[in-house]
């Protein structure tokens, strides 16, 4: 079992469709959690992150954290082309010397 | 807040030279700066742990003394990849930790160095 699983996609999705993008993780220690936009042929961009259990918002974008089934989701309302990227998705824990390990990624296309 | 620069943007060097490449954190101070390398369509490979002051932490596998790696001060890490060869082709990437109020660090990711051996 990976330690950080997402589903590879892509995902497509409609323009102003909301995407919802989903990490599994099997680290219970696991204590921060980070989505990060990954443009092709650049670096990763940090677009979320969330350490409390429940849904914190920030503009378009949700994160959604149940550490009990070790659930991280990504939810981005009114899609725009712009959002089509990889998302990473990464999970750290304390005593982990701040090292994060990410997921594969997953991709997501926004269709005109 | 919480920028990452990196330099060079873009390397082209012959096979069996050294190549140096700088991270900075330009408005905070980074105890530690990670260094990750990504291939084509694959995700990223943690390479080291960069620490203020002492020597780095490499991932299993890579070669310590083929990626130098320098963290001279709370700003600056280095990377040097000695006697490049051509299967060192790839995009180097580099993060910064700034402190998160609370919690665990949160890592800011430099603008990368795709680099091309000849």
């Amino acid at each position: 079992q990976k330690e950080v699983e997402q589903n590879s996609g892509p995902l497509s999705v409609p323009e102003g469709a909301i995407a919802s993008l989903n990490c599994t993780y099997s680290d219970r220690g696991s204590q921060s959690f980070f989505w990060y936009r990954q443009y092709s042929g650049k670096s990763p961009e940090l677009i979320m992150s969330i350490y409390s259990n429940g849904d914190k918002e920030d503009g378009r974008f949700t994160a959604q954290l149940n550490k009990a089934s070790q659930y991280v989701s990504l939810l981005i309302r009114d899609s725009q082309p712009s959002d089509s990227a990889t998302y990473l998705c990464a999970v750290n824990r304390w005593g982990g010397g701040n090292k994060l390990t990410f997921g594969t990624g997953t991709q997501l296309k926004v269709e005109l | 807040g919480a920028v990452v620069s990196q330099h060079p943007s873009r390397v082209i060097c012959k096979s069996g030279t050294s190549v140096k490449i700088e991270c900075r954190s330009l408005d905070f101070q980074a105890t530690t700066m990670f260094w990750y390398r990504q291939f084509p369509k694959k995700s990223l490979m943690l390479m080291a742990t960069s620490n203020e002051g002492s020597k780095a932490t490499y991932e299993q596998g890579v070669e310590k003394d083929k990626f130098l790696i320098n963290h001279a001060s709370l700003t600056l890490s280095t990377l040097t990849v000695t006697s490049a060869h051509p299967e060192d082709s790839s995009f180097y990437i580099c993060s910064a930790s700034a402190p998160t109020s609370g919690s665990t660090d949160t890592q800011y990711f430099g603008p990368g160095t795709r680099l091309t051996v000849l």
